[in-house]
């Protein structure tokens, strides 16, 4: 079956503008995962969905990064006024239920440039 | 908090011999620990876990990893290495103590796999 999809794949902005990244888990996961990896760094996390709702944001690294889940399926991450500190490839992964055992399977990502 | 440490940003294997990535770990309660593998402009790609029971864990690929609770460890392996292993290996781990079950996994640095022909 399709595996988690991410759009864009590559993305150039400016800094100081608004972007959105868009992340299509694997059908029927309810539950779905953001990272951020820096160039020469693992994936740190930044917030973590069970169904609509987010369970857990503490990795957002501050009120720039937001993100939504409305139907409990596609998710964006939106970042407002973007600095070049933000350029990064954003990862999203998902997994069939909440449960720390689950195996978390990866998207390709989107790499974020911010000039 | 939970923390993993790669030591190696590189490890190098002449083709045909064994390899090993090393990985050690801190979290809370119990550990349940993961490796992917990273292939160049693409995503993490799942190897294997460990949640609980046998030590030794058998992969995708032919890999495999050894939990050692005492020295906090889980070692990636394979016995017979091939150029296509190159590639950038993740360890990770995630502690099973939290009310609500599943937060994030926290990453290592990553180790560089190259293999040699």
């Amino acid at each position: 079956g399709a595996g988690v999809s991410q759009t864009p794949s590559n993305k150039v902005t400016e800094k100081g503008k608004y972007v959105e990244l868009r992340c299509d888990p694997i059908s029927g996961h309810t539950a779905l995962y953001w990272y951020r990896q820096s160039l020469g760094q693992g994936p740190e996390f930044l917030i973590y969905f069970q169904g609509t709702g987010a369970a857990d944001d503490s990795g957002l690294p501050n009120d720039r990064f937001f993100a939504v889940r409305p139907e409990g399926s596609v998710s964006t991450l939106k970042i407002q006024r973007t600095e070049r500190g933000d350029s990064a490839v954003y990862l999203c992964a998902s997994s069939p239920w909440r449960s720390s055992t689950d195996t978390q399977y990866f998207g390709p990502g989107t790499r974020l440039t911010v000039l | 908090a939970q923390s993993v440490a790669q030591p190696e940003d590189q490890v190098n294997v002449a083709e045909g011999n064994p390899l090993t990535v090393k990985c050690t770990y801190s979290v809370s309660g119990n550990p349940y620990l993961f490796w992917y593998v990273q292939y160049p402009n693409r995503g993490l790609q799942f190897l294997l876990k460990y949640i609980t029971g046998d030590n030794l864990v058998k992969g995708s690929y032919g890999f495999e990893a050894e939990f050692n609770k005492s020295q906090t460890s889980f070692h990636l392996k394979k016995p017979s290495a091939l150029v296509s292993d190159s590639a950038l290996y993740f360890c990770a781990v995630r502690g099973g103590l939290k009310p609500g079950g599943a937060d994030g996994l926290t990453f290592g640095k990553g180790t560089h796999l190259i293999i040699q022909p």
